[in-house]
């Protein structure tokens, strides 16, 4: 069972919101992304980071925020949220040599 | 174009039967392929990881083939249980950089009947 955790599971909210999703990881993994999923389609990369104080955009253009101020913790940030937004957010993290993805269990965000 | 096409998109079978789901992809160069299973509303939990000289791999009744030559994957699944009912995604990696970019397929969703 892997050991990360992303807040909240599910969030509904009203268009202009700031919201931040939440994602830790006990296993001490340098690596850590932010998936973008839509019903039915790939997963899209949209952030990463190699360690503390390192991050980079993903493939998939995303207006959110992300920071890595301790290992353990990778939070996304979406300033104002809208309705384009709405889709499920997952966390992962891996161990710097082994490759192998470990995943939360999502966070589904709804912009009203 | 690097990319991983799954196939069938959708799959519906009886409880106790077999089953096979394939992947295709164009990923170059080529550093290892992932079989996922994603249940509903879940994040993905790995299955299998091969490189490219592996053919075969087991995880319990699931086994998963690599032809690294014709660039195809299958996902073989026994005796299916009503549990294995979920999307199957096949990942691959390629060896381009030190973050070894993956390349997600749209899955395959399994559905086993009791």
């Amino acid at each position: 069972e892997a050991d990360i955790y992303q807040t909240p599971r599910y969030l509904v909210i009203g268009t202009g919101k700031k919201i931040t999703l939440e994602c830790s990881q006990t296993m001490g993994h340098d690596k850590m992304y932010w998936y973008q999923q839509d019903p039915g389609m790939e997963l899209h990369l949209i952030h990463y980071s190699y360690g503390v104080n390192s991050t980079e955009k993903g493939d998939l253009s995303s207006e959110s925020t992300v920071s890595r101020i301790r290992t353990e913790h990778f939070p996304l940030t979406l300033e104002s949220a809208r309705p384009s937004h709405t889709s499920q957010y997952l966390c992962a993290s891996s161990d710097h040599g082994a490759g192998e993805l470990f995943f939360g269990e999502g966070s589904r965000l709804t912009v009203l | 174009k690097n990319q991983v096409e799954q196939s069938p998109q959708s799959l519906i079978i009886l409880e106790g039967k077999n089953c096979t789901l394939q992947c295709n992809y164009t990923v170059s160069p080529f550093s290892n392929l992932r079989w996922y299973k994603q249940d509903t509303g879940r994040g993905p939990v790995s299955l299998t990881i091969m490189t490219f000289s592996e053919n075969t791999k087991s995880n319990g009744r699931y086994t998963a083939t690599l032809d690294a030559d014709t660039k195809q994957s299958s996902l073989h699944i026994t005796a299916s249980q009503l549990s294995d009912s979920a999307s199957y995604i096949c990942v691959v990696s390629d060896r381009g950089s030190t973050l070894g970019r993956l390349y997600f397929g749209r899955g395959t969703q399994l559905t086993v009947w009791p």
